[in-house]
């Protein structure tokens, strides 16, 4: 079956780069995803992978994908307090709507 | 360019009601798709529409059914509600077979059931 896991938690300072992990174990998704979720807000599409990339590069995001270890990870360069936010990594599967998502990771930036 | 809308934002009702939650998709999409995320989880799969069936549905019980109308909005009815239902709903849509066939949100739907 689907799953997709993520740390709950991870906290770093302003200015630094932040790195979110997400697992998954279903190895036909064509693109896997990372959304962004605001207190008291819906999702918001930050990026996305095609499957057979390794990397994708969007100004302060990263996107790095090792299919051999279903590992997908999420790198945010020169962190800032509008970054904090829940994290959602995410894969889909017979269609582009049917998105299976990990539990988020909380991201909280200090000063 | 008005993104997904939602309506309402909050809703309260109580065990046994039923409930009928509304969505527009962006403008130029013709596929909706529903979401439940409950409190400290990532959103689950309801089901999906397009051109005004359902094409496909999570693991959710028949109570939960919906309707897509000529115009691609969408709604989702929750029948003989229960506490675990209490949920934000978030509605998506997406352009079927685009070139860039990508979900975007809407804000969601906070249901408290009581």
């Amino acid at each position: 079956g689907e799953d997709v896991e993520q740390s709950l938690f991870l906290s770093v300072r302003e200015g630094d780069s932040s790195v979110i992990n997400c697992t998954y174990t279903d190895s036909s998704s064509t693109y896997l995803y990372w959304y962004k979720q605001e207190p008291g807000a819906g999702l918001q599409l930050l990026t996305y992978i095609f499957s057979n990339m390794d990397m994708k590069q969007d100004q302060r995001l990263t996107v790095l994908l090792n299919k051999k270890d279903k590992h997908l990870s999420l790198r945010i360069a020169d962190t800032q307090t509008g970054d904090s936010a829940i994290y959602f990594c995410a894969q889909d599967g017979l269609t582009a709507s049917k998105l299976t998502f990990g539990t988020g990771t909380r991201l909280q930036v200090t000063l | 360019d008005a993104g997904v809308t939602q309506s309402p934002t909050h809703l309260i009702k109580t065990r046994g009601q039923q409930v009928t939650l509304r969505c527009s998709p962006k403008s130029g999409h013709d596929t909706v798709s529903w979401y439940q995320q409950a409190l400290g989880q990532g959103p689950q799969f309801i089901f999906q529409y397009y051109e005004e069936e359902e094409r496909q549905r999570g693991n959710f019980p028949d109570r939960f059914s919906g309707h897509q109308f000529p115009n691609y909005s969408s709604e989702l009815n929750v029948n003989a509600l229960l506490l675990g239902d209490s949920a934000l709903y978030l509605c998506a849509s997406s352009r079927l077979g685009g070139s860039d066939e990508k979900l975007f949100f809407g804000s969601g739907t906070q249901l408290s059931v009581l």
